[in-house]
């Protein structure tokens, strides 16, 4: 089934450092990958999304390139601000049980931006 | 429009209560889900539902039911509380049913099983 491995932190930045997070995914063909943001005490918001191969998706500042080579989908942001001190998920379809009703997530990583 | 709704936002109850975590979406989306999140764990999915009257069970359903009445509502039931089920709870619902797409997340409830 569908898996994937995050990076775990908690990661520590100082204001305008860049990010990169960490994200390697194994899965049945080629599914849609995401990247979820969580700021405290919030629920998880979608962040952005590839749907294929060599896709990019982007927001806020914020990329991850679908690299099928490496079954990799990390994400980055050159100048990080206080404001995207968050928990990060990285997820795809799927789960061991195989059903693409359900989305498998990492563990999260927790950001922390210091002015 | 509201989006997720979750109510309670907080609870604490003993070992054994009963409870019922209500979710709402007024988005008019088929699938609709359950997960809880603990620490370290990331998200599991408890149950999900593609649509009134139809639902499954994810990666950790034991000690959870679930009903769905209507598109709109989607109750998580925990028939007698245990410790190991303190976690935040969150329910998510999409529109499309043929991929998951862009789940929407409600704000959770913490609950604590003493």
């Amino acid at each position: 089934g569908n898996s994937v491995t995050q990076m775990e932190g908690p990661v520590t930045l100082s204001e305008e450092a860049f990010l990169t997070i960490n994200c390697t995914y194994t899965a049945t063909g080629y599914p849609s990958l995401f990247w979820y943001v969580q700021y405290p005490g919030e629920g998880l918001q979608l962040l952005l999304k590839a749907t294929k191969a060599d896709d990019k998706g982007s927001n806020k500042g914020f990329e991850a390139t679908y690299r099928k080579e490496t079954t990799s989908f990390h994400l980055e942001k050159g100048s990080v601000q206080v404001s995207d001190s968050a928990v990060y998920f990285c997820a795809l379809p799927g789960s061991s049980g195989g059903s693409n009703y359900k989305l498998t997530f990492g563990k999260g990583t927790l950001l922390t931006v210091n002015p | 429009n509201a989006g997720v709704t979750q109510t309670p936002k907080f609870q604490v109850l003993k070992t054994g209560q009963s409870m019922t975590l209500q979710c709402a979406q007024d988005m008019n989306h088929e699938y609709m889900s359950w997960y809880r999140q603990d620490p370290g764990m990331g998200l599991r999915l408890i149950h999900y539902s593609v649509g009134a009257g139809i639902t499954d069970q994810g990666e950790v359903p034991n000690g959870y039911n679930v009903s769905r009445s209507t598109t709109e509502d989607f109750p998580l039931r925990l028939l007698s509380a245990a410790p190991s089920q303190t976690s935040v709870y969150f329910c998510a619902s999409s529109y499309r049913l043929d991929d998951i797409n862009e789940q929407f997340f409600g704000p959770g409830t913490r609950l604590t099983v003493l």
